[in-house]
């Protein structure tokens, strides 16, 4: 059964600095691995998308690896700013469903 | 393009009423899913349709919980009768099938907060 973790569970930065946070999954046999935002009272928004066979893709400020070999992947986001401000979850792909962590509730400070 | 559509956004009741839940896919999206997310947590899912057939619903409480999706487009979630536990959001989504170039993205609605009194 795959499990799906992201440490911190919080994390309060200021604004302008480089972030990364981190999601590991226990069962390295997954077609992809997407990031979301979710906004207080939202729904989730789809940030990136990895296929199994990528390292990594990038959207703007925001850079996401994937490394199946060691069950990780990370989310680089750049000069981060107060509109960061959010719950950040990584969600793997197995044969049929989506497994999702906890999240990450990142305070970005002006 | 409009994105999923949920209704109601908020709903209150007491305990032992029904309620029920309406999600509307992105057009042309195949398969729908419901998920749980209680407070602090990741969403879990409830059921996945494929068009209309229910290809997994092994985490659906089939004793109050009951869900359709009889042509294969909108889709109804529905709880009779609710429990204090039922207090959550709860959130659909959708994806397109898997035909060709299939990346298994998810896109989600605003969800329906359930609040049990």
């Amino acid at each position: 059964k795959q499990e799906v973790t992201q440490i911190p569970a919080a994390l309060s930065v200021p604004e302008g600095e480089n972030l990364v946070l981190n999601c590991s999954f226990t069962d390295s046999a997954i077609y992809n691995l997407q990031w979301f935002r979710q906004d207080p009272g939202k729904g989730l928004t789809s940030l990136l998308l990895i296929q199994s066979s990528q390292r990594e893709q990038t959207s703007g400020r925001l850079n996401a690896s994937l490394d199946k070999s060691s069950g990780r992947s990370t989310l680089y986001i750049a000069a981060s700013q107060p509109g960061d401000s959010a719950t950040y979850l990584c969600a793997t792909r197995g044969a049929q469903k989506l497994v999702f962590g906890q999240g990450t509730r990142l305070t970005i400070n002006p | 393009e409009a994105g999923v559509v949920q209704s109601p956004r908020y709903k209150i009741i007491e305990k032992k009423q029904p309620v029920a839940f309406w999600c509307n896919p992105i057009s042309g999206h195949n398969t729908l899913y419901w998920y749980l997310q209680n407070l602090g947590q990741g969403p879990e899912l409830l059921i996945r349709y494929e068009n209309e057939e229910a290809v997994d619903d092994s985490q659906l409480p089939k004793d109050r919980f009951s869900a359709e999706r009889l042509k294969g487009v909108d889709s109804t979630l529905k709880i009779q009768p609710a429990e204090l536990g039922d207090s959550a959001v709860y959130l659909c989504a959708s994806s397109t099938g898997r035909t060709k170039g299939w990346t298994g993205e998810l896109f989600f609605g605003e969800g329906s907060r359930l609040t049990v009194l």
